[in-house]
Formats: structure tokens, sequence, C-alpha cells
């Protein structure tokens, strides 16, 4: 089946401006996750869903960054006002939730790379 | 807070040597542990996984086993192969949640 999209692959954007990151994850996958990657770091992470509610936004890097999700499917993050130390690889993954051994197996989407001029 | 550490990188070695990737973590209760890996220009895709002690996970000839005594869950392959240059990350999962933190990342390039 389809595994986790983001839109769009690549943003740039000038320092100030507000941009909106997509993530559709796997159809059935109840958890979803938000990750940022600096160039040549490790994973950053920022928040995560179980449903539609985010039980522990302390990931979260600053108040001008902020996530929702609808329907127990997209989600999208939003950064606010951006800044250069913004630009990073912004992740996006899907996990089963619920039960069982396999509830935190996560599979990523492709990333959308963020610049911000 | 939980914690990953694993060895920096990168790491070097010939076709057919030995791999080690050390893996160590500070958790409370009894967290999932990971192997994820990032294959040049792809995403990243889950290697193996381990959710109680003494488990093993094995996949595509790497094993970690996980070592409660010692909090650690090291990477291991007998014999690398070139296929293998790639980016290596520990995580953990709480099992209070499903917050997952990742270790720093080892990228490990084999020679041929």
């Amino acid at each position: 089946g389809a595994g986790v999209s983001q839109s769009p692959s690549n943003k740039v954007t000038e320092k100030g401006k507000d941009v909106e990151l997509r993530c559709d994850p796997i159809s059935g996958h109840t958890a979803l996750y938000w990750y940022r990657q600096r160039l040549g770091q490790g994973l950053e992470f920022l928040i995560y869903f179980q449903g539609n509610s985010a039980p522990d936004k302390s990931g979260l890097p600053s108040d001008r960054f902020s996530a929702e999700r609808t329907g127990e499917s997209v989600s999208t993050l939003t950064i606010q006002r951006t800044q250069q130390e913004d630009s990073a690889v912004y992740l996006c993954a899907s996990s089963l939730g619920g039960f069982g051994g396999s509830r935190y197996e996560q599979y990523f989407g492709p990333g959308t790379r963020l610049t911000v001029t | 807070g939980n914690s990953v550490t694993q060895m920096e990188g990168p790491v070097t070695l010939s076709e057919e040597a030995f791999l080690t990737i050390n893996c160590t973590y500070t958790a409370t209760g009894y967290p999932s542990l990971f192997w994820y890996v990032q294959y040049p220009g792809e995403g990243l895709q889950l290697l193996l996984k381990a959710t109680k002690a003494d488990d093993k996970g094995s996949n595509k000839g790497f094993e970690a086993t996980y070592r409660k005594e010692t909090t650690s869950f090291h990477l291991e392959k007998g014999s690398v192969q070139v296929s293998d240059s790639a980016v290596y990350f520990c995580a953990l999962s709480d099992t209070g949640g499903f917050k997952t933190i990742f270790g720093a990342g080892t990228r490990l390039f084999v020679k041929a």
C-alpha cells in the first residue's frame, strides 16, 4: 500500500514568512510523529499525535511552531515567522499505535527540505 | 529524561569485516528499542527492534540484543558489504506513550 507522503518536498522561503508542511500517514496508522533533522545531525523529536490528540508537545522548539491533525489522518506542521535556524529537513512518520509489539514501529516519509533565506 | 547515546562516526570498514556500533540508553520503565537505517538518498527505515529485555532483533544479517543490565542495544553484523554503507540510528520508544528518542546517528562507510 501507499507509504507516508509529505509535501512539499522542497520549500524555500524568506525569513519572517510562515510555512505549512503537510504529512499524509499510512492509512489506519493512529500515531503520527514529526521530527527535525538538521544537516549532518540526528533526529530531533518535535511532537507526536495519538489519534487527533498531541499528548506531548515538549519537543516543539518555540511558540512559532504548531501542529495539528484532523480525522486521524493528515497533519500539518506550521512554522510562523521563519528564521534561518529553522532550515532543516522535517520528517513525518506514522505507526500503528494501539497495543502490541508493532505499535511503535515507525514508517517515515521522504521529508520536506526547508530552506529559510 | 530518556536519552540515547551511540558511538560517533564515521566508521570505515573493509568489505567482510565485523561491525559493531555501540548504543546505550537511559530510560525509566521498559522502553522498546530500535535500529533505523538511512541509505544514501533514501528515507529512514526500520532495521530491527526489540521490545523486552534479552530479546534479540535481527534483519539482513544485522543483530542487536536488548541488555537491560548494561542498558545497551549494540548493533552487530558479521560480514559487512559495500551496500551496508549508510547512517544507522539507535532509538527508544517510551513505554508510557509514543515519544521516540533517536541517537545522533553513526555513518558507516564500507570499502570494496
